[in-house]
């Protein structure tokens, strides 16, 4: 099965910066990746997919790009709204369907 | 718009079978998958198993093979997971998931709540 590693694990930031949380994927998966949101309480809320394409009703100050082994997910400017976990979903070799392990974004 | 109703909490013994079940509205459920995915006490997500009602197709995780069985109704437009020889690590938030066809999951169950004790 194809691995997914995110990174950081652990992200702290503060309302109006940007960030980028990293997905590599243990073999080349061309763009079939999906970013996911997720609250506490919640299910997950698919944010994006073919590693770039906004699902819509998404703000658009997330944003994904990345192709073959490498991905990322940007948030442009955070809102307090945006403090969630985070996962990549890879799309390529599938079933099995496989998530990376999660990045929780705090607030500083 | 998609909208999937699953069934409330359970709890079971060790050893049990437990069944969830996810009722789909809107969108024509024969001509997409319903995937199961479950996540344990803090922890991340976890494929279970998918089924594409318009022709029966199942795809299970290995994990998970033999002890879980996917079905759907088409007539009421539900989908069902069972899962067996429960142990206490099977304890998750069970969650249906519509899956668009390209593998994204873009419509999700309010979740399931399945614990395990004895």
């Amino acid at each position: 099965d194809i691995q997914l590693t995110q990174s950081p694990s652990f992200l702290s930031a503060s309302v109006g910066d940007r960030v980028t949380i990293t997905c590599r994927a243990s073999q080349g998966i061309s763009s079939f990746l999906a970013w996911y949101q997720q609250k506490p309480g919640k299910a997950p809320n698919l944010l994006i997919y073919a590693a770039s394409t906004l699902q819509s009703g998404v703000p658009s100050r997330f944003s994904g790009s990345g192709s073959g082994t490498e991905f990322t997910l940007t948030i442009s400017s955070l809102q307090p709204e945006d403090f969630a976990t985070y996962y990549c979903q890879q799309l390529n070799s599938y079933p099995p369907i496989t998530f990376g392990q999660g990045t929780r974004l705090d607030i500083k | 718009q998609v909208q999937l109703v699953q069934s409330g909490a359970e709890v079971k013994k060790p050893g049990s079978s437990v069944k969830v079940s996810c009722k789909a509205s809107g969108g024509t459920f024969s001509t997409y998958s319903i995937s199961w995915v479950r996540q344990a006490p803090a922890q991340g997500l976890e494929w279970v198993g998918r089924i594409t009602p318009i022709s029966n197709i199942v795809n299970y995780a290995q994990k998970f093979q033999g002890r879980v069985t996917v079905t759907a109704d088409k007539s009421t437009t539900t989908a069902y997971m069972e899962l067996s020889s429960l142990r206490p690590e099977d304890t998750a938030i069970y969650y249906c998931a519509r899956d668009h066809g390209s593998g994204q999951l873009d419509f999700w169950g309010q979740g399931t709540l399945v614990t395990i004790s004895s």
